[in-house]
């Protein structure tokens, strides 16, 4: 079965400065994908990153970049740049490359940027 | 312009009715994808549909009923048997039912039981 581990408590940042979300996950499946939401207080689901298990490099997206070490299943997102916009709820998923499966969530982490 | 839409943004039920929620996507997607998601947790799935006329429970179908006879439309009943039922409710839709391809979301409808 496939498990999505997001622990770290409520994060903050200084707006401009970096920081990095903490995302392990397990599968037995060598193929899957891994993906990055965030969630404002409006509720949305924004779709942000998405990393392949075959890919060969880091996948990068504007100011978001994810930290994929594959021999330790994590995919770390790295926000670059923080800003006041970025204070949401982040959450980490993955789906295996099972003809039914689906795409499981982790429990999200709440990023809060100080001016 | 593209997207997901779902209404109503807000809905009150009293206990011991059904309600529909409606999901409608213009991207021209096969795969669509209801979720549940409780105060400080992640999603749930409800239920999910690889194609017109077909679709599959998730990890939480007990109370609820989808349909998909339109390739746009992929709505969800709330039935009287679901024994709490508020909670913000998630559609989303994807291109194929791959896992490589990324599900997009709406923004959501929030059910309170009076």
């Amino acid at each position: 079965a496939q498990k999505i581990t997001q622990t770290q408590p409520g994060m903050f940042v200084q707006e401009k400065e970096a920081v990095t979300l903490d995302c392990t996950y397990d599968t037995s499946d060598p193929s899957y994908g891994l993906f990055w939401y965030k969630q404002p207080s409006s509720g949305e689901m924004i779709f942000l990153i998405y990393q392949g298990s075959y890919d060969q490099q880091n996948a990068t997206e504007g100011r978001y970049s994810l930290n994929f070490q594959k021999a330790r299943k994590s995919a770390n997102l790295v926000i670059s740049a923080s800003q006041l916009g970025d204070s949401a709820m982040y959450f980490c998923a993955m789906r295996d490359g099972g003809a039914n499966s689906k795409l499981t969530f982790g429990k999200g982490i709440t990023l809060s940027v100080r001016p | 312009d593209g997207g997901i839409t779902q209404s109503p943004k807000y809905l009150f039920r009293k206990e011991g009715q059904n309600v529909t929620l409606s999901c409608e996507q213009n991207l021209n997607h096969d795969a669509m994808y209801w979720y549940r998601q409780d105060p400080g947790q992640g999603l749930r799935l409800i239920y999910y549909s690889q194609i017109v006329n077909d679709f599959q429970k998730g990890d939480i179908a007990e109370g609820y009923s989808v349909s998909r006879e339109k390739k746009e439309s992929f709505p969800l009943t709330v039935t009287s048997a679901q024994k709490n039922p508020t909670a913000f409710y998630l559609c989303a839709s994807s291109r194929t039912s791959s896992s490589t391809d990324t599900q997009y979301f709406g923004p959501g409808t929030r059910l309170t039981v009076l």
